[in-house]
């Protein structure tokens, strides 16, 4: 079957530290992946996307990058975390719509 | 720029009642259009999706689509507390494009 991995759940994270979050696929091959961030109480914004690897297409300018390392793996990273970076990261690949990751809650102090 | 608008609620209905949530959207060469569910802190999960104007019915939930007016709803019937959730539109140009999304519903189910 296919699923979608995210972790980690949860994540405190002091200003000016670097971030990786990571998403990975199963039981497919060449997926469309997507990253949106979701800030509290607000839509879905997406951040990310990518077709392949390697591949990637940004959004949004802001100090967040992502990567694609191998096919079924999606990476969120930072090098210097702010405090607006606080949200609710959602990875997502395309089946019928979207299939998200269980997400993972982002709290930058 | 393509726009998906969604009235952000909350939308209040009491138990059983039909709970009737609405979406508009900009891109006329729109083709696929889904409806998400989003409980607190969770992640949004796919309810439904219609693809041809007319409606769609999934037990309690019914997709409601019109391409002239650009306008997809979700009905749902019988309304539990547990249906109480944000509730997302999405739209997509074609069956491999990316989604764009509306801002949710609050829906709210009082017993």
């Amino acid at each position: 079957s296919q699923t979608i991995h995210q972790w980690p759940a949860t994540l405190v994270q002091p200003v000016g530290s670097p971030l990786s979050l990571e998403c990975t696929v199963e039981g497919t091959s060449n997926p469309n992946l997507y990253w949106y961030r979701q800030a509290a109480g607000r839509g879905l914004q997406l951040l990310f996307y990518s077709v392949g690897i390697g591949q990637i297409s940004s959004e949004v300018p802001q100090n967040l990058s992502a990567s694609r390392p191998q096919d079924r793996q999606f990476i969120l990273s930072s090098k210097k975390l702010l405090l607006s970076d606080s949200g609710f990261y959602l990875c997502a690949w395309r089946q019928v719509g979207y299939t998200f990751g269980s997400g993972t809650r982002l709290t930058v102090v | 720029q393509k726009e998906v608008e969604q009235n952000s609620g909350p939308l209040s209905v009491p138990e059983g009642a039909i709970a009737s949530l609405n979406c508009t959207y900009s891109d006329r060469g729109s083709q696929s259009f889904f409806w998400y569910r989003q409980y607190s802190g969770k992640s949004p999960e796919l309810i439904m999706f219609i693809y041809s104007n007319g409606d769609k019915e999934d037990g309690r939930f019914t997709a409601q689509l019109n391409k002239a007016s650009q306008y997809v709803s979700l009905l749902i019937r019988d309304s539990q507390p547990s249906d109480s959730a944000t509730y997302l539109c999405a739209v997509s140009f074609g069956a491999g494009n990316m989604l764009t999304f509306g801002g949710g519903t609050r829906l709210m189910v009082k017993p």
